[in-house]
């Protein structure tokens, strides 16, 4: 079956521009993360969905940072005034309650 | 919190033997441990996975050991072909709780 899809696969934009970034989870899937990843660093954890739960936004960076996911399936993570230091692949995951994560291909998210 | 911490950072093991690597976590309720190995540009890929009620899991040329005691659990490759150069990353969770990533290892296998 389907894996989970991201959108856009690359995003170039101004420094002070917003951008949103989609996440299609694997249908049926009632968990979904988002994570940042810098060149050559490890996974930083963004913001979890469980099922109709309030999402643990514990991991977002900032206030500029923000995210939603619709009818318990896509979701969009946006980035408000986006800085250099944003630059980075967003990586999306989703799972079966919090069984085995399974990830898309990411955006990569370069500010100029 | 959960706290997973992850060594060695890096690894160079020549092609044959055998690598370890180590993870320790903090939250004695986390229940779950998956085991990531991401290429480079690639997306992380599940490689291997062990639940709390199990103290070993093996798959072909790949092992997890837990220790629920002291709290760690390890990744074990033998005989390392160069395919397996990657970073790997160590994960712990429990039900309705968000996944903590170890800092990754970068695994070189030298041909």
């Amino acid at each position: 079956g389907a894996g989970v899809s991201q959108s856009p696969s690359n995003k170039v934009t101004e420094k002070g521009k917003d951008v949103e970034l989609r996440c299609d989870p694997i249908s049926g899937h009632t968990a979904l993360y988002w994570y940042r990843q810098s060149l050559g660093q490890g996974l930083e954890f963004l913001i979890y969905f469980q099922g109709n739960s309030a999402p643990d936004k514990s991991g977002l960076p900032s206030d500029r940072f923000s995210a939603e996911r619709t009818g318990g399936s896509v979701s969009t993570l946006t980035i408000q005034r986006t800085q250099q230091e944003d630059s980075a692949v967003y990586l999306c995951a989703s799972s079966y309650s919090t069984d085995t994560q399974y990830f898309g291909p990411g955006t990569r998210l370069t500010v100029l | 919190g959960e706290n997973v911490e992850q060594h060695p950072s890096t690894l160079s093991v020549q092609e044959g033997d055998s690598a370890v690597i180590k993870c320790t976590y903090s939250d004695s309720a986390s229940n779950y441990f998956p085991w990531y190995k991401q290429e480079l540009g690639k997306r992380p890929q599940l490689i291997i996975d062990i639940r709390s009620n199990v103290g070993e899991k093996k798959d072909q040329r790949i092992a997890v050991t837990l220790n629920k005691t002291a709290k760690h659990f390890s990744l074990h490759i033998t005989e390392t072909q160069p395919e397996d150069s990657a970073v790997y990353f160590c994960a712990a969770s429990r039900a309705g709780n968000q996944f903590y990533f170890g800092t990754g290892t970068s695994l070189t296998v030298i041909p």
